[in-house]
């Protein structure tokens, strides 16, 4: 069954520092979001992604984010410069058609760490 | 704004005893209802979904109703197993782009 990819399962990040996390959507999903899930908390969207261009955006989703699809693959996460509240879980998701009925589904996700 | 509340965790129960994790929304419109369930140390699978009033839901001995009158999703299964040990969340879908509003998540303990 496909599934969804995310790399590195775990990053270690000094403040101020940059970090890209890295996701693989399912091959024919044309819809791909970020979420995160800081510890012990609800998971919160973050962006939804279509057409090569952000669909929506919640507030946490700052000038310090960004997302990008640089291949026909791969659907990645910057954070410009990290602070100490970025520490949490970052799920990526997809799913096929974008619709409120659609399934999305979550990758593993990448937990980000930021001393 | 939209929002989904779930009832608080940890609940703890023993094998093959009945579970309900009640879930309430506040939305507008006709929104997609979901639950998706986190396994220790894994992503969040789906484990069953509803996408207009009245429907039921359901997968592996779980069951969830969309109740339209009472903004009510409430996950249930008859008889819980050890592996049923998770963290559940429902979750709502209002719009296209469908992105996903989370409850806080009910952690599931089930003792043999």
């Amino acid at each position: 069954e496909p599934e969804v990819t995310q790399t590195p399962s775990h990053q270690v990040t000094q403040m101020g520092q940059e970090v890209i996390l890295r996701c693989v959507p399912i091959s024919n999903h044309l819809y791909f979001y970020w979420y995160r899930q800081i510890l012990g908390q609800k998971v919160e969207f973050l962006v939804s992604f279509y057409n090569n261009e952000i669909s929506e955006k919640s507030e946490i989703f700052d000038d310090q984010f960004s997302v990008e699809r640089p291949d026909g693959s791969n659907f990645t996460l910057k954070i410009r410069s990290t602070k100490l509240e970025d520490s949490a879980m970052y799920f990526c998701a997809s799913s096929e058609q974008g619709g409120h009925t659609d399934t999305q589904y979550f990758g593993p996700g990448t937990r980000l760490t930021v001393l | 704004g939209n929002s989904v509340t779930q009832m608080e965790g940890p609940v703890t129960l023993s094998e093959e005893a009945f579970l309900t994790i009640n879930c309430t929304y506040t939305a507008t419109g006709y929104p997609s209802l979901f639950w998706y369930v986190q396994y220790p140390g894994e992503g969040l699978q789906l484990l069953l979904k509803a996408t207009k009033a009245d429907d039921k839901g359901s997968n592996k001995g779980f069951e969830a109703t969309y109740r339209k009158e009472t903004t009510s999703f409430h996950l249930e299964k008859g008889s819980v197993q050890v592996s049923d040990s998770a963290v559940y969340f429902c979750a709502l879908s209002a719009h296209q782009g469908g992105k996903l509003i989370f409850g806080q998540g009910t952690e599931l303990s089930v003792k043999p």
